[in-house]
Order: structure tokens, then sequence, then C-alpha cells
């Protein structure tokens, strides 16, 4: 079965001091993963994806990585503004295009 | 680019009423679009998949005939609560895709609140 394994479940950082958020799969066959910031209340909002293995992408103070069987999102001297639960989704190949979804990381970075 | 709303953001109805959530894609044409259910400190769930001008594609365990979908133009998918109930009290989001191939990146709306008493 499918199934995408977020930890730590909560994660609460100084403002400034770097950490990773990390993102295990098992999947039958890898499509994309994906990370998504998602705000209280609100829907959640792309970041990245990541199709294959070694594959890294940065946006500000973001980075994402991709294993065989995992995914890092590092964050680098975090800001308040980067609190927000951050969630992390598989999509596998095959024939359907359903994305599955982590239960999220919820990030606390206090000034 | 590549901004999805939905309305209303918030409702309020009475048990056995049903409730209408619109989603737009405003500024591409989504050839797909996804209905999301989230619980509280619960991740996502897929409740089913609308290509428009087709019938929507739901998940197992989700009730065709109380959440119906319709996607009928790009840029607009509708989903309806029918006779609604407090156990039907979530968070509802929607997204789209925007690629011609469903599995690219999917953008979401920014949710629906729907409380039902």
């Amino acid at each position: 079965e499918d199934q995408v394994t977020q930890s730590p479940e909560a994660l609460r950082l100084q403002e400034g001091e770097s950490s990773s958020l990390n993102c295990s799969y098992t999947v039958s066959g890898l499509r994309g993963l994906f990370w998504y910031r998602q705000d209280p209340g609100k829907g959640p909002e792309f970041l990245f994806t990541l199709y294959s293995a070694g594959e890294e992408k940065e946006k500000e103070r973001l980075k994402a990585t991709l294993t065989k069987k995992e995914s890092f999102l590092h964050i680098t001297a975090p800001k308040p503004e980067d609190s927000a639960t951050y969630l992390c989704a598989v999509q596998a190949t095959g024939a359907t295009n359903k994305l599955i979804f982590g239960t999220g990381t919820l990030l606390a970075v206090q000034p | 680019g590549a901004v999805v709303s939905q309305h209303p953001s918030r409702v309020i109805c009475k048990s056995g009423t049903s409730v209408k959530i619109e989603c737009r894609s405003l500024d591409f044409q989504a050839t797909t679009m996804f209905w999301y259910r989230q619980f509280p400190k619960k991740s996502l769930m897929l409740m089913a998949t609308s290509n428009e001008g087709s019938k929507a594609t739901y998940e197992q365990g989700v009730e065709k005939d109380k959440f119906l979908i319709n996607h009928a133009s790009l840029t607009l998918s509708t989903l309806t609560v029918t006779s609604a109930h407090p156990e039907d009290s979530s968070f509802y989001i929607c997204s789209a895709s925007t690629g011609l191939r469903a599995w690219e990146t999917q953008y979401f709306g920014p949710g629906t609140r729907l409380l039902v008493l």
C-alpha cells in the first residue's frame, strides 16, 4: 500500500535555528513528490515538485531534496513567518492521479 | 499565476439542507479538478477527481449521491453536499491541475469551512 509518513509531527525552532523536516514514502513507483505549506484555515500553498532521486530545489530559505525512500525539507535560518504546517504528498505511477498526503509537520518559529 | 478560488469560504447550514461549494481556476484552464476533505489536525483526503465534461471519479467510501460533483467548464467545478448532517462538517478544499496531464502539480483553493447544525 502506498504510504507517506512525516516527522516530526511538530517542531519548535528559534529564529535563525536551521533544521530539516522528513518525509518517508513507500510507493510502487514514484511519479512525483510534492511539498506544500498550509497556514491555519487556508488551503495548501505549493512549494516544490521533485521527480527523481538526487533532485534538489530551492526557494528562499527552503531547500527540498529527494532520495529513493525519503525527502527532506531543509529550512535555513527560519523566520517567524515560516511558521506553518508543511505537507508532503506523493503521486504514484499507475492509472490514478491521486495525491497521497502525509499528516504534516507543524513548524513554529519563535522570535 | 495558478490561482484557484473557492466560494463560499465559510458556510453554516441546518441539518437536512444542501450546500453548494464552487471552485474556480482564475488564470488557467483546468482539465482536472480534485476535491479533498480535511479534519482538524489530519491530512487531506481525496474525495473525488473531476474531469471537465465527464462524470467524477469517487474514492472508495465516498458516497457519490451525497457529494455531487459537476465540472461544467474548464474553470469551474462544484461540490454539492446533499442532505447535510453534522458529521459532514469539515474543511473542504479543491485543487486544479494546470497541465493536460492530471498528475502534474496541483494548485489548491483556500478551502471552505462547512458547519452543519
